[in-house]
């Protein structure tokens, strides 16, 4: 069982849906991150946290807006979305110092019609 | 900049061995493995750091070697529970202490066991 928890694990929304996505980690990690990834492709980086502070934004749209609470707290906001941002998104934490591996929850399945 | 891994896809009978070849055009300070297997959570294999270091994970190992800039994962033996795709992930700023979890990964590589 993996010590990241996301909720929910599918979701189905219109283009004019406000919806969000929340994960949970009690391992003490420090750092948080969001990926998205396609059907048959590798994640790729949205959002870091680290120390509860938005460290990386790899040039995400706006449509997408991340927000940190706490340490073990992480949510991704979700507002006016296209279909082609239909994808898992995965949220992952770490120790937060270099090399610190990824541990991952088991995604989110957003479907938007 | 991704990481280039090779093969793309590979089918294996139970105990036969593989091999999977990741390499970077950029200079490399650290790689990472991860197996996702369908449906579910990449899970961290190991990391291998600037060194040419090895490392052994039960019957999965790894090298990697700077000079070449590349990274290979060995898998001896395997067994059904392997199956899965298989990516390597290195530090988008390619510096030694860089920026923590800012990984790219390589398209990765499909592993396939059978029985």
């Amino acid at each position: 069982d993996t010590e990241v928890t996301q909720t929910p694990k599918h979701l189905v929304m219109g283009m004019t849906n406000k919806k969000s996505l929340k994960c949970e980690q009690h391992m003490g990690h420090r750092a948080m991150y969001w990926y998205k990834q396609k059907a048959k492709k590798p994640p790729e980086l949205m959002f870091v946290y680290s120390y509860e502070k938005l460290s990386i934004n790899e040039s995400v749209p706006s449509r997408f807006s991340p927000e940190c609470p706490n340490s073990s707290l992480l949510n991704l906001h979700l507002h006016a979305l296209q279909p082609e941002d239909s994808a898992l998104y995965l949220c992952a934490s770490s120790q937060g110092v270099w090399n610190s591996p990824l541990h991952f929850g088991n995604g989110t399945r957003l479907t938007v019609t | 900049q991704q990481p280039v891994q090779s093969p793309q896809a590979v089918i294996l009978r139970e105990g036969e061995d593989a091999v999977i070849n990741c390499s970077s055009s950029k200079a490399l300070y650290s790689v990472h493995w991860y197996r996702q297997k369908h449906g579910e959570a990449p899970v961290f294999l190991m990391i291998l750091l600037k060194g040419g270091e090895q490392k052994g994970h039960d019957k999965i190992s790894a090298s990697f070697n700077e000079k070449k800039q590349q990274s290979s994962l060995y898998l001896t033996a395997s067994q059904l529970s392997y199956s899965g795709t298989y990516f390597c992930g290195t530090d988008r700023t390619g510096e030694y202490g860089g920026s923590q979890g800012n990984l790219i990964f390589g398209k990765g590589t499909k592993l396939s066991v059978k029985p």
